[in-house]
């Protein structure tokens, strides 16, 4: 299994232009997450998925969205990239959400810088 | 407030001694779990050790066990005889209850750097 993949690995964009940061797991995983980490922080939730057709903000959404449309699919969009979104993205998946002790497992991450 | 506080933003070790990273929590719901995550230099975040507020014992994996101390909010990461592969970013996470709701997303911490030296 490959797990949680994430494309690209590495992305410079210009201030105003878009993207959109592909995930996939084969898991059959019901929840997907979008995190971002800054230099020096832990990761911060932008948003989420239980299922698919189904997505929600997490702590900081602006500036991003998402879709679900396959339970292996959670891409991430950035419409007008700014400086204040360059960071590593996390792509996550879990099991599910009625167990506490799901792990996430988490893709190999995406670096990007907007400059 | 902060719902996970990581206070050493730094460890320092030799190889083969014990370290403990430290990790305070905050909620109000009875049911959370706690989880550790290493972060290599290379980026990927790996599961550690998973320790839920009901369970009476400590967690333990191999080399780590989670020192879970519930009235005082504490959940710090043991990681006994430390080896050079050690090296790494450590954050500490939780994920509320609600479990019903469904509602399942992880809190990070800051995170610890620590370093194993030989």
């Amino acid at each position: 299994n490959a797990g949680v993949t994430q494309t690209p690995k590495f992305r410079i964009l210009k201030i105003g232009q878009s993207m959109t940061l592909q995930c996939t797991q084969d898991m059959n995983h019901n929840y997907m997450y979008w995190y971002r980490q800054d230099p020096g922080m832990g990761l911060k939730l932008i948003y989420y998925s239980v299922g698919a057709g189904i997505t929600d903000k997490g702590e900081v959404p602006n500036g991003y969205n998402v879709s679900r449309s396959t339970t292996e699919d959670f891409p991430l969009r950035l419409e007008l990239a700014a400086p204040s979104q360059t960071s590593v993205y996390f792509c996550a998946s879990s099991l599910g959400g009625d167990i506490l002790s799901y792990e996430q497992y988490f893709g190999p991450g995406t670096r990007l810088t907007v400059t | 407030a902060q719902k996970i506080t990581q206070t050493q933003p730094g460890m320092f070790v030799q190889e083969k001694e014990a370290v403990t990273l430290d990790c305070t929590y905050d909620t109000s719901d009875p049911s959370y779990g706690l989880f550790w995550y290493k972060q290599p230099s290379s980026g990927e975040m790996i599961f550690l050790i998973y320790q839920g507020s009901y369970d009476q014992q400590n967690a333990t994996e191999g080399r780590y066990s989670l020192n879970f101390q519930k009235a005082r909010k504490s959940a710090n990461l043991v990681i006994s005889a430390s080896q050079l592969g050690d090296s790494a970013m450590y954050f500490c996470a939780m994920r509320e209850g609600q479990v019903n709701s469904g509602y399942s997303t992880l809190t990070f911490g800051k995170g610890t750097m620590l370093l194993v030296s030989p």
